[in-house]
């Protein structure tokens, strides 16, 4: 079956600008991730979403990045006012139901490498 | 402050031989441990995963190694082949509530022939 997908694979966006990032998870599971990797770093949690509950926003590093994911599928990641610092690869990852407990798998897309010059 | 620390950036195994990479952490609250190996231009794939109830896990070539009282992991891959030569993530978590895996910041490691 169909893995996660995300798009585009590569975005190149100059200083100010603002971006959109998509994922589509793998059909049925109800967690989707968004992490980044900046170059030299390990993955940063950025943001969480279970099915239709409130999502855990909690790795947001600034108010200029925010995510929705609609009909508990499909996610897209915006950040505005793009900074060189924002500059990363950018990861979307989805699970079965997640809780009760124990931990379900992460299953990773191949990323956004995202340039802001 | 940096939770899961993988301090090895880089390892270079003959294959045929063990490779070892370590991972270290300092959260008590985390139980669930994982392993993701990532080639370049992919995401990372998960490999193999360990609950604090165990000391160890195996799967085929690969092994985790876990020494709670040391907030130590290790994973062996033996014996070593070229086509395991890809970057190594750490990961780490609580069990219960949901899947917020925190990443150590990666090992490559090269097997060269």
């Amino acid at each position: 079956g169909a893995g996660v997908s995300q798009s585009p694979s590569n975005k190149v966006t100059e200083k100010g600008k603002d971006v959109e990032l998509r994922c589509d998870p793998i059909s049925g599971h109800t967690a989707l991730y968004w992490y980044r990797q900046s170059l030299g770093q390990g993955l940063e949690f950025l943001i969480y979403f279970q099915g239709n509950s409130a999502p855990d926003k909690s790795g947001l590093p600034s108010d200029r990045f925010s995510a929705e994911r609609t009909g508990g599928s499909v996610s897209t990641l915006t950040i505005q006012r793009t900074q060189q610092e924002d500059s990363a690869v950018y990861l979307c990852a989805s699970s079965r139901t997640s809780g009760g407990g124990y931990q379900e798998t992460q299953y990773f897309g191949p990323g956004t490498r995202l340039l802001v010059l | 402050d940096q939770q899961v620390k993988q301090n090895s950036p880089s390892l270079s195994v003959q294959e045929g031989r063990i490779s070892i990479l370590n991972c270290d952490y300092t959260n008590s609250m985390f139980d669930y441990f994982l392993w993701y190996k990532k080639y370049p231009a992919e995401g990372p794939t998960f490999l193999i995963s360990i609950s604090s109830i165990k000391d160890k896990n195996e799967d085929g070539r690969f092994t985790v190694f876990l020494n709670k009282s040391a907030k130590h992991l290790s994973l062996h891959i033996v014996p070593s082949q070229p086509g395991d030569s890809a970057v190594y993530f750490c990961a780490a978590g609580p069990s219960g509530g949901y899947n917020k895996l925190i990443f150590g910041a990666g090992t490559r490691l090269a097997v060269h022939p």
